[in-house]
């Protein structure tokens, strides 16, 4: 069974453009979720997506990210536009059932972002 | 809010060596705790968890204890080979609103095993 796959695994973009990431997730998990590692600082959350609905977006940094998940498989998070603050690692994971009680979830292995 | 402080690395051991990665969370009610690994190369992945107090999580070597009293969950391997060098990330789950939850982690530790 494949995992959770993210694309791309590395993108270096200048300042102003715009990057989507994409994320595939475990299939049959309904939920998905992104989460980001900016360097040198504790792995956060970002959202949370249930099939196709933003379950908690809670940890969105700010209205230049937007996430989707049209269908209820794959995601997508756009920045638009990048800012030298985003540089770091997006992970995405996915899990048949939520996090309360100690559910697994399964992580990606991260797209890496740098925007120059 | 729900918070997880682990030791600072970088942590460089010989094979062999005693392993211990301490780690101590802030948390509201109970949350259930975890310990992740990031291998060069790869993802995150599950390494052990606990979701009650005095539950032991174990898995390839290493255990964790969940300390409800201590408010701790460090981590701990006998004897560390070449290939667990990796970083190393301690996560609770708690509630991040009405019924959402989500996963805290600390800051992660960067372990080096030399032969």
């Amino acid at each position: 069974e494949a995992g959770v796959t993210q694309f791309p695994s590395h993108s270096v973009i200048e300042k102003g453009q715009t990057v989507t990431l994409r994320c595939d997730p475990i299939s049959g998990h309904d939920n998905l979720y992104w989460y980001r590692r900016v360097m040198g600082k504790e792995i956060k959350f970002l959202l949370h997506f249930v099939k196709e609905s933003k379950q908690d977006e809670s940890g969105m940094p700010n209205n230049r990210f937007l996430a989707e998940r049209t269908g209820g498989t794959y995601s997508t998070l756009k920045v638009q536009p990048a800012e030298l603050e985003d540089s770091g690692v997006y992970f995405c994971a996915s899990s048949p059932m939520g996090i309360g009680a100690g559910n697994t979830i399964y992580f990606g292995e991260g797209s890496w972002l740098t925007v120059v | 809010g729900d918070s997880v402080t682990q030791m600072e690395g970088p942590v460089t051991l010989s094979e062999e060596a005693f392993l211990t990665i301490n780690c101590t969370y802030t948390a509201t009610g109970y949350p259930s705790l975890f310990w992740y690994v990031q291998y060069p190369g790869e993802g995150l992945q599950l390494l052990l968890k606990a979701t009650k107090a005095d539950d032991k999580g174990s898995n390839k070597g290493f255990e964790a204890t969940y300390r409800k009293e201590t408010t701790s969950f460090h981590l701990e391997k006998g004897s560390v080979q070449v290939s667990d060098s990796a970083v190393y990330f301690c996560a609770l789950s708690g509630r991040s609103g009405g019924s959402n939850y989500k996963l805290t982690f600390g800051k992660g530790t960067l372990l080096t095993v030399n032969p």
